[in-house]
């Protein structure tokens, strides 16, 4: 079965500056997907970027970009120019064959004036 | 375009009570599922169903029944419901992995068991 890890609980960064949260995964399968989604206080899962695990092109969406290190499974969002609303609870999660979604435990973002 | 619909927003039940958690979407997808959200310990798959009359289990799915007679519809039954039970609920829905992979979410249901 697929596990996935992240192991920071929380993490603060100041206004205007970067972030990265830390993701990685454990699997045998080649094909698959990886996510991250962004969890506000509001309780809405909202969709942050995906990556494709055959792309070797890391995805990169506005101010969030990934890091994917396919041979080490690590899968890392980088939050730049980080703004007030981007506070949340962020979860990475992996795709597989098996079409589920499986999900880290989350990281908690505050960000600091 | 509603996406995921999820209802009830909250809801308490008493230890042994019975409910429905009803979850619908209007994009088509063959894909549909439920978690329950726990502190410290992310969203677990309960159920999911890859597409009407087709349902399989999750990790955690004591206590929780499941149906899918349309394509659009996919409830949650609390059989006799449980204080371990009281969690945070979603459900999703997206394409089949083949085409688009993106999970799509309903707002959540804290259910508090008593």
């Amino acid at each position: 079965a697929q596990t996935v890890t992240q192991s920071q609980p929380e993490m603060s960064v100041q206004e205007a500056e970067t972030v990265t949260l830390s993701c990685t995964y454990d699997t045998s399968e080649s094909d698959y997907y990886l996510f991250w989604y962004k969890q506000p206080p509001s309780r809405q899962m909202i969709l942050v970027i995906r990556q494709e695990a055959y792309k070797q092109q890391n995805a990169t969406e506005n101010r969030f970009s990934v890091n994917f290190q396919k041979a080490a499974k690590s899968f890392s969002l980088k939050i730049s120019d980080s703004q007030l609303g981007d506070a949340a609870m962020y979860f990475c999660a992996y795709y597989g064959t098996a079409s589920k979604l499986t999900f880290g435990t989350g990281t908690r973002l505050q960000v600091t004036l | 375009n509603a996406g995921v619909t999820q209802t009830p927003k909250f809801q308490v039940l008493k230890t042994g009570q019975s409910m429905t958690l009803q979850c619908a979407q209007d994009m088509n997808h063959e894909y549909m599922s439920w978690y329950r959200q726990d502190p410290g310990m992310g969203l677990r798959l309960i159920h999911y169903s890859v597409g009407a009359g087709i349902t399989d289990q999750g990790e955690v799915p004591n206590g929780y029944n499941v149906s899918r007679s349309t394509t659009e519809d996919f409830p949650l039954r609390l059989l006799s419901a449980a204080p371990s039970q009281t969690s945070v609920y979603f459900c999703a829905s997206s394409y089949s992995r083949v085409t688009r992979a993106e999970a799509f979410f309903g707002q959540g249901t804290r259910l508090t068991v008593v």
